[in-house]
C-alpha cells in the first residue's frame, strides 16, 4: 500500500525565515496531496493542496510543490511568524480508496520570536 | 471551526471496557472517517462512510466498529479496550467522499484506557 515519509520530524526557525517541509511516498498512481496543520488540542485543519496535474501552487505564505517523476512534494512557508507554530502533516490519497489519506508522521515546526 | 463535533472531548476507562465516540459531520456533508492519531503510529485512517453505507476500511481493529445513522452523524465503538488503545480519535467529514475531496477534521476525542 501507500506510503508517506515526511522530514524533518522537528524544525525549529527564526520568525521571519522560510520553513520547507519535505514528504515522498512510495504509490505512483496517488494523485492528491494535502497538507494539514495541527495546533494543540485541535484537530487537523487543511491548510492546502495539490493535484498531480500541477506542480505548484501558492496561497499567500505558503506554498505546496510536487515532483512526481521523484514521488515528492514539499511545504514552503515564507515570512513565518510564532502563529505558524504547530504540527504539520502531508498526506497523499490512495487511488480507488474513495478519498482515504495517508498521512506522514508530522513535522512539529517551532517559530522563535 | 472546521464545523465537525466529537464529543466527549475526554474519556478515560480501564482495560475490558467498551465505549462510544460521537461524531457529528459537516452541515450537508454526507461522508464520515473515522482516524487515530498515536505518538507511534501517526495519523491512521480506520473507516469511512457514505450516506449510512459503508464505504472502505483501514487499519480498523475487530474490537472496533463503527456506524452512520441516517440523521448522518456516526458513531464509533470500541470494545474490549487494551492499554494500546489509548490514543486520540478524530472524526472528518466531507461532502460526498470521493476521491481527492478536502476532508474537514473535528477536534477529537482523546481516550485514555487504564
Amino acid at each position: 500500500g501507500e506510503n508517506v515519509e515526511q522530514h524533518p520530524s522537528t524544525l525549529s526557525v527564526q520568525e521571519g525565515d522560510s520553513a520547507v517541509i519535505k514528504c515522498t511516498y512510495s504509490d505512483s498512481a496517488s494523485n492528491y496531496f494535502p497538507w494539514y496543520k495541527q495546533e494543540l488540542g485541535k484537530g487537523p485543519q487543511l491548510i492546502i493542496d495539490i493535484r498531480s496535474n500541477v506542480g505548484e501552487k501558492k496561497d499567500q505564505r505558503i506554498a505546496v510543490t510536487l515532483n512526481k517523476t521523484a514521488k515528492h512534494f514539499s511545504l514552503h512557508i515564507t515570512e513565518t511568524q510564532p502563529e505558524d507554530s504547530a504540527v504539520y502533516f502531508c498526506a497523499a490519497s490512495i487511488w480507488g480508496s474513495q478519498g482515504n489519506l495517508i498521512f506522514g508522521k508530522g513535522t512539529k515546526l517551532s517559530v522563535k520570536p | 471551526d472546521s464545523g465537525v463535533t466529537q464529543t466527549p472531548k475526554h474519556l478515560i476507562t480501564a482495560t475490558g471496557q467498551r465505549v462510544t465516540l460521537r461524531c457529528s459531520p459537516r452541515s450537508g456533508d454526507l461522508s464520515v472517517y473515522w482516524y487515530q492519531q498515536s505518538l507511534d503510529q501517526g495519523l491512521q485512517f480506520l473507516i469511512q462512510y457514505y450516506n449510512g453505507e459503508e464505504r472502505a476500511k483501514g487499519n480498523i481493529l475487530e474490537r472496533f466498529s463503527a456506524q452512520q445513522f441516517p440523521d448522518l452523524h456516526s458513531e464509533l465503538n470500541l470494545s474490549s479496550l487494551e492499554l494500546g488503545d489509548s490514543a486520540l480519535y478524530f472524526c472528518a467529514s466531507s461532502v460526498v467522499g470521493t476521491l481527492n475531496e478536502k476532508l474537514f477534521f473535528g477536534s477529537g476525542t482523546q481516550l485514555s484506557v487504564l
